[in-house]
């Protein structure tokens, strides 16, 4: 199926631990995104790479560090965890400007 | 940053009732998105509009691109249970580059069989 992927859907670890999540879409769109949802569902952009350049850099943490090793993948690692981080991480891409497509979305868990 | 407002925040409606949305702005959008998010989903592009006036239609949903650029609306119409969710609205800030989407609150529908 053609679409946005990410892994793991849940994630669950403690305080201070490193962990990344990763998203793949084989859509052959050109960008990619990160975004963060909170318990409140407020969608909040963190970074975008096109063609594995970063264009979108947001007030986030240097703590978190995208990471695109081609044009159909971008990941996302943390590094020293806290309870803040808890939320759900979104993967996108667009194949032009404004028209994002979505993944299913990672909720990290920490405690 | 850039603030969208939607209204109502939420909505309890009669399974077969119109259901009405808005999204404001104090800047003026080139772009007007909209999206629903089903529960423990990601969001899913159901509408864009690039121009003022524009009104877009997708099976029961119809967009519309306010004329002053500041607003846009979501209708649909005779709402069936699958509707339930959240529907954000969405655009690029005046201020941002042009990949750049800032969202709106949303508003989650409940729909009542």
């Amino acid at each position: 199926d053609t679409a946005v992927s990410q892994t793991p859907k849940y994630l669950v670890t403690q305080m201070g631990n490193d962990k990344s999540i990763k998203c793949e879409q084989n859509l052959g769109h050109d960008t990619m995104y990160w975004y963060k949802q909170d318990s409140k569902k407020f969608l909040k952009i963190m970074f975008s790479y096109n063609n594995k350049e970063l264009i979108i850099n947001e007030t986030v943490p240097n703590r978190f560090s995208p990471k695109s090793p081609d044009k159909a993948h971008l990941n996302l690692h943390i590094n020293s965890l806290e309870l803040g981080d808890s939320a759900v991480y979104f993967c996108a891409s667009s194949p032009a400007p404004y028209e994002q497509y979505f993944g299913p979305g990672t909720r990290l868990t920490v405690t | 940053g850039q603030q969208l407002n939607q209204s109502p925040q939420s909505m309890f409606i009669q399974e077969g009732e119109d259901v009405s949305m808005n999204c404001t702005s104090s800047s003026i959008f080139n772009t007007w998105l909209w999206y629903k998010q089903d529960p423990g989903e990601g969001p899913v592009l159901l509408i864009a509009l690039y121009k003022a006036g524009e009104l877009t239609s997708n099976g029961r949903l119809t967009a519309q691109f306010g004329i002053t650029r500041k607003d846009s609306f979501l209708n649909i119409s005779a709402s069936i249970p699958s509707d339930v969710g959240i529907y954000f609205c969405a655009g690029p800030p005046p201020w941002a580059g042009s990949y750049q989407l800032t969202f709106g609150k949303g508003t989650k529908l409940s729909v009542i069989p």
